[in-house]
């Protein structure tokens, strides 16, 4: 257990429909960053929030985006969803201080769009 | 483009046999390097890292992996494997202001027989 939680665990959704995925940070952390993570493949970096702005983002088109909030709780937004976005998101979470740089994942939502 | 490459898709040993994931990584800046475990159904886990130092890490459960810096690597080992070792192991490499983008690899799977 990393203290880093997800929500839902499993989703369905249709093409064209959006979604919402949530992440609560384990305590104390103020950097969340999200990623795709395809079947059979590693994780893709899509972006990074610190202190409630992006400022970090992989290859992903703008319908992802993202919010922090000020509990460092964070949400992950895909509008008109595509048959490609079917994948395992995961978040991670860490503290930005004094060169500390591990992740801490959560155990992912699994994205089926259909 | 920062890219990261890990050697085997599939790997699969005996009991006791030795251990070594190849990971080569492309970026010529200061990069910090991750080893990350998944066991089946589990969550990703850091197996051992680097920021700077000595080049050779020790990790959790016996794992150590070298970063050799003039040929862009950073090859996981383990002396001894156990059926437990069992799972999907993903190299990454950390990169930019803060690590604001973390890059993996496509991942390992190692089947240990019993």
């Amino acid at each position: 257990e990393t203290g880093v939680t997800q929500s839902p665990t499993h989703l369905i959704k249709t093409r064209g429909q959006q979604v919402t995925l949530r992440c609560s940070s384990q305590s104390g952390h103020n950097t969340v960053s999200w990623y795709q993570q395809a079947l059979g493949q590693g994780p893709q970096f899509i972006f990074q929030y610190y202190r409630e702005e992006e400022n970090g983002r992989g290859n992903f088109p703008p319908r992802f985006s993202g919010l922090q909030f000020p509990n460092y709780s964070s949400e992950l937004n895909v509008n008109a969803l595509e048959l490609d976005d079917s994948a395992l998101y995961l978040c991670a979470s860490r503290l930005t201080s004094g060169g500390s740089y591990e992740q801490y994942f959560g155990p992912g939502t699994r994205l089926t769009v259909t | 483009a920062q890219s990261v490459s890990q050697h085997n898709h599939h790997v699969i040993l005996s009991e006791a046999a030795s251990l070594e994931l190849g990971c080569n990584y492309s970026y010529g800046g200061t990069v910090n390097l991750f080893w990350y475990v998944q066991y089946p159904g589990q969550h990703l886990q850091l197996l051992l890292k680097y920021f700077s130092g000595d080049p050779l890490v020790k990790g959790i459960k016996g794992f150590e992996a070298e970063f050799i810096k003039s040929k862009f690597s950073f090859n996981l080992r383990k002396p001894s494997v156990q059926w437990s070792d069992t799972a999907e192991y993903f190299c990454a490499v950390g990169s930019g202001a803060g690590g604001f983008k973390t890059i993996f690899g496509a991942g390992t799977r190692l089947f240990v027989k019993a």
